[in-house]
């Protein structure tokens, strides 16, 4: 998986409770990604980052925050678990954006009862 | 509205055999098509990138074609193995400067049976 880590892999979680999801990388690439994947839909992207401290919405982003303190690393944050965020979510990283060749994580199974 | 829409949304072959897989999209103008694999429970791995300059691209039994003009690609599998069993997403890349913003399809399960 490109040396990037999720975690947690598995969660379950309760209405309204906030949930902290970390990606992991170290390739070093510049640009990180969070997605998410449910039946019957593509992968749609919630937020993006294009550097330390520089993040942008994606389609998806309402309920959603992100946070990239270090090159590495890049938090998405559910601040009050909603039952439509049951998801899985998928972390990607790319170190040039123009050419788009992104690498994805193996994933978060996310369960908000 | 940019859109990328995938055919069919399964399919089920018999190991060795050949198979096809149709991708139609209304991304203008497009930097890139790419073709991912995703095996169930993991993260999507790019198999073929195109420019729209080229017209196929192959990757061991794997070869992708696009053509521009009917704003159309294909993922052709020759010999398939059961290893193959995976879902095929097919990737837009606009052409609008450096976000990042992919366009997904939803992508086609393909499931190889002995």
């Amino acid at each position: 998986d490109a040396g990037i880590t999720q975690s947690p892999r598995h969660k379950v979680t309760e209405t309204g409770t906030p949930v902290t999801l970390r990606c992991h990388q170290t390739e070093n690439h510049r640009y990180m990604y969070w997605y998410r994947q449910d039946p019957g839909h593509g992968l749609r992207l919630i937020h993006y980052s294009y550097g330390v401290k520089d993040t942008d919405k994606g389609e998806v982003s309402d309920g959603y925050s992100v946070s990239r303190s270090k090159t590495e690393d890049f938090l998405l944050t559910l601040e009050s678990a909603t039952s439509s965020q049951t998801s899985v979510y998928f972390c990607a990283i790319s170190r040039d954006s123009t050419y788009n060749e992104q690498f994805f994580g193996p994933g978060t199974r996310l369960t908000v009862l | 509205k940019n859109q990328v829409e995938q055919s069919p949304q399964s399919l089920i072959i018999l190991e060795g055999k050949n198979c096809t897989l149709q991708c139609n999209y209304t991304v203008s103008p497009f930097s890139n098509l790419r073709w991912y694999k995703q095996d169930t429970g993991r993260g999507p791995v790019s198999l073929t990138i195109m420019t729209f300059s080229e017209n196929t691209k192959s990757n061991g039994r794997y070869t992708a074609t696009l053509d521009a003009d009917t704003k159309q690609s294909s993922l052709h599998i020759t010999a398939s193995q059961l290893s193959d069993s995976a879902s095929y997403i097919c990737v837009v890349s606009p052409h609008s400067g450096n976000t990042g913003k992919l366009i997904f399809g939803q992508g086609t399960t393909l499931q190889v049976k002995p």
